[in-house]
């Protein structure tokens, strides 16, 4: 299986901060990675896939880039709504993979 | 607004098999255009993907779990459905059922819509 990791597990920011998360993958999977919001107590939700392909209806504050093995995700300016957990999964191999996901909370 | 229910018992006994079913509203699940997949979460393992299966009946599973699991299809209830044999502690889980829609492989494989989850305890 490819292994996804992240950085950081956990960050506190403030409203208004520009937040970037990373996801680094075992091996090479092209821009086959996609990036999910999860709130607690719901399902997660697509924010972008294809590495940076926004989501129809996901605000333009977000943002991905990356391909090979490392990717970001990007909040530019980081909303009350916005404090989650982000998670990356990748597409490559058709075992889908998750990382471990990154919690994002207040300052 | 295509929308997924998971449904199935929130206890079940270690060794035995957990049966979950995912209704589909809104939309057909017999068009050739999705994949129809099973997902769970863990506090140990995080999210893990089970598998999927076509609108034509195939299957793709996780080799860690392939063993004990089957997915099958009713097109006439426009459900999906999970088997998983043989269970211990370690199945006890959130399950998620979600939608993949097909891209061709150009865009990959991303989860677009989800159920709620429905939360399963492996106790005795």
């Amino acid at each position: 299986d490819i292994q996804m990791t992240q950085s950081p597990s956990s960050l506190s920011a403030s409203v208004g901060d520009r937040v970037t998360i990373s996801c680094r993958a075992s091996q090479s999977i092209s821009t086959l990675l996609n990036w999910y919001q999860q709130k607690p107590g719901k399902a997660p939700k697509i924010l972008i896939y294809a590495a940076s392909t926004l989501q129809s209806g996901v605000p333009s504050r977000f943002s991905g880039s990356g391909s090979g093995t490392e990717f970001t995700l990007t909040i530019s300016s980081l909303q009350p709504d916005d404090f989650a957990i982000y998670y990356c999964q990748q597409s490559y191999s058709t075992v889908f993979t998750f990382g471990p996901g990154t919690k994002v909370d207040f300052k | 607004q295509v929308q997924l229910q998971e449904s199935g018992p929130g206890l079940v006994k270690p060794s035995e098999t957990l049966s979950l079913t995912c209704t589909v509203s809104g939309g057909s699940i017999s068009r050739d255009a999705f994949h129809w997949n099973w997902i769970r979460q863990s506090a140990g393992k995080g999210l893990e993907w089970i598998g999927r299966i076509s609108v034509t009946g195939s299957t793709n599973l996780n080799p860690s779990l392939k063993s004990r699991v089957t997915i099958s299809l009713d097109t006439s209830k426009n459900q999906f459905s999970l088997n998983l044999r043989s269970l211990s502690a370690a199945d006890t889980a959130m399950y998620y059922c979600a939608r993949v829609p097909l891209t061709r492989g150009i865009l990959g494989d991303f989860f677009d819509s989800w159920g709620q989850g429905t939360r399963v305890t492996v106790s005795s």
